[in-house]
């Protein structure tokens, strides 16, 4: 399978927890992003990352979350402290960058926080 | 501010019908992309434009660059087509995606 992979589905924690996400990206692109999804809503942007250097975070990135893409592949997602409204689907998306603007998404970490 | 909006939110429509989805946005955008998200979450891309039309089998998404519009056909729908459409603008300047709110697309046998 050659798609943008995400682990785990879904994860189910209690607040105060610490969880961590991770992204594999289509394997030649360059661009990595996350966003967040919550129940009725469209995606929002969280970060994004152009090999292993972070260029873009949201204000919604509070200093509870931290994502990193140590060699420019794989990306983690980590969200400290985790609170209900964190409560969320969270997507991972990459595109080949270099002028491609196409983003192909993974299927998504649903989160709980109980 | 950047912004994308979605009309309408719900659509409920009999197998067969065509069904139009809308979406509007600010200017200044260099490509426009539809999304399908299906129960459970995963998104596929069904199409990516910046001018003009495509087509690919029932659907054909177009764009009017100086109505800041753009629409998401689908001809002869069927049930399997039910799923929540979203628009995405990725503005210049930037690399994010901005989404509109989803259209849920219910269609009834």
């Amino acid at each position: 399978d050659t798609g943008v992979s995400q682990n785990p589905r879904h994860k189910i924690t209690k607040r105060g927890q610490n969880v961590t996400f991770r992204c594999d990206p289509i394997s030649e692109h360059n661009r990595l992003y996350w966003y967040r999804q919550t129940l009725g809503q469209g995606p929002e942007f969280l970060t994004y990352f152009q090999n292993e250097a972070q260029l873009e975070k949201s204000r919604l990135l509070s200093d509870r979350f931290s994502a990193e893409r140590p060699k420019g592949s794989f990306s983690t997602l980590e969200i400290q402290r985790t609170e209900q409204g964190d409560s969320a689907m969270y997507l991972c998306a990459s595109s080949l960058g270099q002028g491609s603007t196409e983003q192909f998404f993974g299927p998504g970490t649903r989160l709980t926080v109980l | 501010k950047n912004e994308v909006e979605q009309s309408p939110q719900n659509l409920t429509a009999q197998e067969g019908e065509f069904i139009t989805i809308n979406c509007s946005y600010s200017v200044g955008i260099s490509a426009l992309h539809w999304l399908q998200q299906h129960p459970g979450g995963g998104i596929v891309s069904l199409f990516m434009l910046s001018s003009g039309k495509k087509k690919h089998g029932r659907l054909i998404a177009t764009i009017n660059i100086q109505e800041k519009h753009s629409s998401l056909h689908i001809t002869a729908s069927h049930p399997r087509d039910s799923a929540v459409y979203i628009c995405a603008a990725k503005y210049f300047g930037n690399e994010k995606l901005t989404f509109g709110t989803g259209t849920r697309l219910t269609i009834i046998p």
